[in-house]
């Protein structure tokens, strides 16, 4: 089956860059995602990439994709208190009908004055 | 990007009841996706709902136990039968829209 792993834990202070990790272990998948889920809320989708690329930057975030070592980055530059949150990176497999998505463990940041 | 709503937002439930979760999107879409959170979890996938069609069970989940309707291309519902307090979770609607899946505010349910 697929496994995708992430720390559980971040803190850092406000005005400084964050850094999330990812880890998948199945090569097959077709885009990678990171969602946001604020207390008592649902998933936001932040931001996505495709799997044949390196790096995509949308305004302050920026993900890094390393095939060969299957490993996904998400830093949030500048990172404000109300970046606190749970962070789920996920990715996405095609059944020919649908495109199943596989999350990680969630990673729950905070940010610091 | 869809906008999605879900009814109840959240429910206190007696063990042995069943509740029914809706989940409304306010344009057509075709696919249709029931998601677990169990406290402190990750989301796993429950079923995959496509209008007109039986939905397609993850393993470790039957339809006895999580019945789906998909009536139209807006509309599913989750009914979570027999419940116990092992079912206490958020539940979540998604669809997917091209290569993006978004998701609904969730179902916040406590089983006692």
């Amino acid at each position: 089956g697929e496994d995708v792993e992430q720390s559980l834990f971040l803190s850092v202070r406000e005005g400084d860059s964050s850094v999330i990790n990812c880890t998948y272990t199945d090569s097959s998948s077709t885009y990678l995602y990171w969602y946001k889920q604020e207390p008592g809320a649902g998933l936001q989708l932040l931001t996505y990439i495709f799997s044949n690329m390196d790096m995509k930057q949308d305004q302050r975030l920026t993900v890094l994709l390393n095939k060969k070592d299957k490993h996904l980055s998400l830093r949030i530059a500048d990172t404000q208190t109300g970046d606190s949150a749970i962070y789920f990176c996920a990715e996405s497999f095609s059944t020919g009908t649908a495109s199943k998505l596989t999350f990680g463990t969630g990673t729950r940041l905070q940010v610091t004055l | 990007s869809a906008v999605i709503s879900q009814k109840p937002s959240r429910d206190i439930c007696q063990r042995g009841t069943s509740l029914t979760i809706q989940c409304q999107v306010d344009s057509q879409v075709t696919m249709m996706f029931w998601y677990r959170q169990q406290p402190g979890q990750s989301l796993t996938l429950i079923a995959t709902a496509n209008q007109g069609s039986e939905a397609t069970y993850e393993s470790g989940f039957v339809i006895d136990k999580f019945p789906i309707s998909r009536p139209n291309l807006t509309f599913s519902t989750l009914t979570v039968s027999n419940m116990s307090p092992e079912d206490s979770s958020i539940y979540l609607c998604s669809v997917e829209d091209g290569l993006r899946q978004f998701f609904g505010p969730g179902t916040r349910l406590t089983v006692l």
